[in-house]
């Protein structure tokens, strides 16, 4: 059972558009969410992350929204970079010493 | 300065030997993690350590033993391996402070496979 679903596991987009990664979770007690980014034969690398209490959050180009009564957050790059060309997942977890529960990833393929 | 390390980077071994991958923190986290991402690139949890005590164990095998000499440090000694132990296995520490408590940084994870 997928506590954490990314039902996209690909994304192409051109350079200096935006990008939308989005991320579904059905667990009502993940009360914190994250993004990790990852590039090929290294670890996931913490990129922005949310709060319950918030519904938006804003890092340069990265934000991610949340909507918790549809049990939804996204990012958005904008503008997208060939850099950003790397594999996000998305994860959530709930108050207290509990682990993060991961989505299986979008590959993100940004275009020159 | 590398926050998460483990070792090794690679690891190919045949069935039923014993292994042990490395990780250490230099972030001064108290609290450590091993995943494992399958191939369907499902990234799990496997054990969690909070100042060298086990707080969390998964539904994994009794051939999977941490070990945790100091709060820098969770290692991953595997008996007898199987075939389906082939994965990369990933380590991380968790921050702290008022909005970090969830974050965690992640190792550049140990590409294991079992011939």
């Amino acid at each position: 059972d997928q506590q954490v679903k990314q039902n996209s596991p690909s994304l192409s987009v051109q350079e200096g558009r935006i990008s939308i990664l989005n991320c579904d979770y059905t667990n009502s007690m993940f009360d914190y969410f994250l993004w990790y980014k990852k590039y090929p034969a290294e670890g996931p690398t913490f990129l922005i992350s949310i709060s319950s209490i918030k519904d938006k959050n804003e890092d340069g180009r990265f934000t991610v929204f949340l909507n918790k009564s549809a049990k939804h957050l996204s990012l958005h790059i904008v503008p997208s970079q060939p850099g950003d060309s790397a594999v996000y997942f998305c994860a959530a977890s709930a108050s207290g010493n509990t682990p993060l529960v991961f989505g299986k990833g979008t590959r993100l393929s940004v275009i020159a | 300065d590398t926050a998460v390390s483990q070792t090794p980077k690679y690891l190919v071994t045949q069935m039923g030997n014993d292994k042990s991958i490395k990780c250490e923190q230099n972030l001064g986290h108290d609290t450590m993690y091993w995943y494992k991402q399958d191939s369907k690139k499902f990234l799990k949890i496997m054990f969690s350590y909070n100042n060298k005590e086990l707080i969390i164990n998964e539904t994994v095998p009794n051939r999977f033993s941490p070990k945790s000499p100091d709060k820098a440090h969770l290692n991953l000694h595997i008996n007898s391996l199987e075939l389906g132990d082939s994965a990369v296995y990933f380590c991380a520490s968790r921050g702290i402070g008022w909005g970090k408590q969830e974050t965690q940084y992640f190792g550049p994870g140990t590409r294991l496979l079992v011939l």
